[in-house]
């Protein structure tokens, strides 16, 4: 299968902990983006890559949330001082690129903070 | 600045009927619309993409959907619903690739589809 792949797919965190996610993104995507979806929304756009470059974040995205993008391909979002309201899915998806802007998602990361 | 609006939170139709799901948008290029499918427990799957070429725009599974940029609508349409088409679904504007902010998504807040027996 060589669609979006996102590890872990569960992840129960103490509230105060730092977590980290990976997205694997479909090869030779350009783009790659993140999103968090609580229950009952639609997807809350976080941040997006074009290659390593970080383009945009978003204003949820607050100093404890950062993400990368090192080399053009794997992205993580990390969480540091983990707090109830993280508590969501988060989504990765990619897109081939300049010309088209269809995104493939991943399967998500659930976090539940306690 | 970009926008969209789900106009029906859930709808309900029965198995065989047609279906239809409401989308408005707002964006201030161009734009590129989407819709999404979400089943229970699975991941976003593309339905369809409207990137202004042909403004009916066939997707999976039956679906279509035609772009109005006089009503800015985006309506997405199945003549006959299947059981299997029960799930959320979530229309996506982005910008065009003119666009600085090219290639960033806005979901609507979802429409509940419940198919009937």
């Amino acid at each position: 299968d060589t669609g979006v792949s996102q590890n872990p797919r569960h992840k129960i965190t103490k509230r105060g902990q730092n977590v980290t996610f990976r997205c694997d993104p479909i090869s030779e995507h350009n783009r790659l983006y993140w999103y968090r979806q609580t229950l009952g929304q639609g997807p809350e756009f976080l941040t997006y890559f074009q290659n390593e470059a970080q383009l945009e974040k978003s204003r949820l995205l607050s100093d404890r949330f950062s993400a990368e993008r090192p080399k053009g391909s794997f992205s993580t979002l990390e969480i540091q001082r983990t707090e109830q309201g993280d508590s969501a899915m988060y989504l990765c998806a990619s897109s081939p690129g300049l010309q088209s802007y269809e995104q493939y998602f991943g399967p998500g990361t659930r976090l539940t903070v306690t | 600045a970009q926008s969209v609006t789900q106009l029906d939170s859930h709808v309900s139709v029965s198995e065989g009927t047609p279906v239809l799901l409401r989308c408005n948008y707002s964006s201030s290029y161009s734009p590129s619309l989407f819709w999404y499918v979400q089943h229970p427990n699975k991941g976003l799957q593309l339905l369809l993409k409207y990137t202004s070429a042909a403004t009916l725009v066939k997707g999976i599974n039956g679906f279509e959907a035609e772009f109005k940029k006089s009503e800015t609508s985006f309506h997405l349409t199945k003549p006959s619903a299947h059981m299997s088409d029960a799930a959320e679904y979530f229309c996506v504007v982005s910008n065009s690739p003119l666009n600085t902010n090219a290639g960033k998504s806005t979901f609507g807040d979802g429409t509940t589809l419940t198919v009937k027996p």
